[in-house]
């Protein structure tokens, strides 16, 4: 199994402002996902995408992903302090467990 | 609404001590997983558990861990005797189940955050 790797490894910005994070990863996949996590805290799901799938939305978050690149893009619109977390790619590959890449942790500040 | 609950969340114990992580996944989940983190670092795979067997292991997974389903509800990891570099935030997550055998959302527990001295 692989894991996806994501970039930046940190990222700050001021609320108001928009967030990305991206994923890379180097094998075919069934779906990916997006994980976030508050300091010290369990990880909680917040996007699932298939590999047939090349966009999808929720709420503020807009998840890319194109498997001719193998990237996959985590937008948050108009960030605001209860979004500072880390967040992580997840890669489902057949018949396996999810991996999770190292995370994006993300600071949004006021 | 249903969550993945774990106990203790925290553990501090002597090296090659016995530890046993509890977790209760949410109760119509078919498919079971422990996790670690260290401290800063990456969500690492250990286990997958799937009617009443390991489906798939890592390499992080050896003789020293075993998981266990004693009854219908408890899942556990049992390491049987800790070295410092077993400490970690151990998370157990659960999931239904998606077609074609693909893995969906997982629930992840709060974590157990185990100290070995």
């Amino acid at each position: 199994s692989q894991q996806g790797e994501e970039d930046p490894q940190a990222l700050s910005i001021q609320e108001g402002e928009n967030a990305t994070m991206n994923c890379s990863y180097k094998t075919s996949i069934n779906n990916l996902q997006w994980y976030r996590q508050n300091s010290g805290r369990g990880l909680v799901h917040l996007i699932l995408i298939r590999s047939n799938e090349r966009e999808k939305h929720s709420g503020r978050l807009r998840v890319t992903l194109d498997t001719s690149k193998k990237s996959s893009s985590l937008l948050i619109t108009a960030s605001r302090a209860a979004d500072t977390a880390s967040y992580f790619c997840a890669l489902n590959q057949a018949g396996t467990a999810l991996i999770f890449g190292k995370g994006t942790t993300l600071s949004v500040s006021s | 609404e249903p969550e993945v609950t774990q106990t203790p969340s925290h553990q501090v114990t002597q090296m090659g001590q016995e530890v046993i992580l509890r977790c209760v996944p949410i109760s119509n989940h078919l498919y079971f997983y422990w996790y670690r983190q260290i401290l800063g670092q990456k969500v690492e795979f250990l286990v997958s558990f799937y009617n009443n067997e390991i489906s798939e292991k890592s390499e992080i997974f050896d003789d020293q861990f075993s998981v266990e389903r004693p009854d219908g509800s408890n899942f556990t990891l049992k390491i049987r005797s800790t070295k410092l570099e077993d400490s970690a935030m151990y998370f157990c997550a659960s999931f239904a189940a998606l077609a074609g055998g693909n893995t969906g959302e997982l629930f992840f527990g709060e974590g157990s955050r185990l100290t070995v001295l």
